[in-house]
């Protein structure tokens, strides 16, 4: 079974630059979350899609972050323009979750983003 | 607010030997916690849970205890293995109700290091 697929890997860009990310979840999974980890930190979720619909997105800075995942199933996320503060990997996770029944979230590799 | 805390940033065991990681949470809704491990350049990878229904969950090597009263939970790893090595994540949900998808809170991590 393949895994939480992420890309790119790495990215640098400079301060109020634009940076797009994108995820492949789990075949089948209808859950799809992001998270920052900054360093030193723990994931903090930024949003949570169920199949294409937005679960929670209370963490999303909404001003310059913003995620779609259309036709349920690949999803981008987008920083626009970026912070210095932004500089993070950002995971990508999906589960199989239904209402009230805690499911494993596998995570993908993460996207390493450096701001300048 | 910091709702699950690690507050060892790191440990150092010897091959062989116990490692114990400890948890604490604030959120009395918690109602299931999980312990995710980290490699380096790579994703959480899920490890061992536990209801809040019980207070001890064992997986091998791994044992899971939960103190609800102390709102403390621990990870036991017994024996240690140098391969054991890596960043170790406490999270935890809130499903009560069957609205959650499974939303996780995770704490800092704790840097664990087994020496051979």
């Amino acid at each position: 079974e393949a895994g939480v697929a992420q890309s790119p890997r790495y990215k640098i860009i400079e301060k109020r630059q634009s940076v797009a990310f994108w995820c492949n979840p789990i075949s089948g999974h209808a859950t799809l979350y992001w998270y920052q980890q900054i360093l030193g930190q723990g994931p903090k979720l930024l949003i949570q899609f169920q199949n294409n619909g937005v679960v929670d997105d209370s963490q999303l800075p909404k001003d310059r972050f913003s995620a779609e995942r259309l036709k349920g199933v690949d999803s981008t996320l987008k920083i626009q323009p970026a912070k210095l503060e932004d500089s993070a990997v950002y995971l990508c996770a999906s589960s199989p979750a239904r209402a009230g029944r805690q499911e494993t979230q596998y995570f993908g590799p993460g996207t390493r983003l450096l701001v300048l | 607010d910091q709702q699950v805390k690690q507050n060892s940033p790191s440990l150092s065991v010897q091959e062989g030997r116990i490692s114990i990681l400890n948890c604490d949470y604030t959120n009395s809704m918690f109602d299931y916690f999980l312990w995710y491990k980290k490699y380096p350049a790579e994703g959480p990878t899920f490890l061992i849970s536990i209801s809040s229904i019980k207070d001890k969950n064992e997986d091998g090597r791994f044992t899971v205890f939960l103190n609800k009263s102390a709102k403390h939970l621990s990870l036991h790893i017994v024996p240690s293995q140098p391969g054991d090595s890596a960043v170790y994540f406490c999270a935890a949900s809130n499903n009560a109700g069957g609205t959650s998808y499974g939303k996780l809170t995770f704490g800092q991590g704790t840097i664990l290091t087994v020496h051979p």
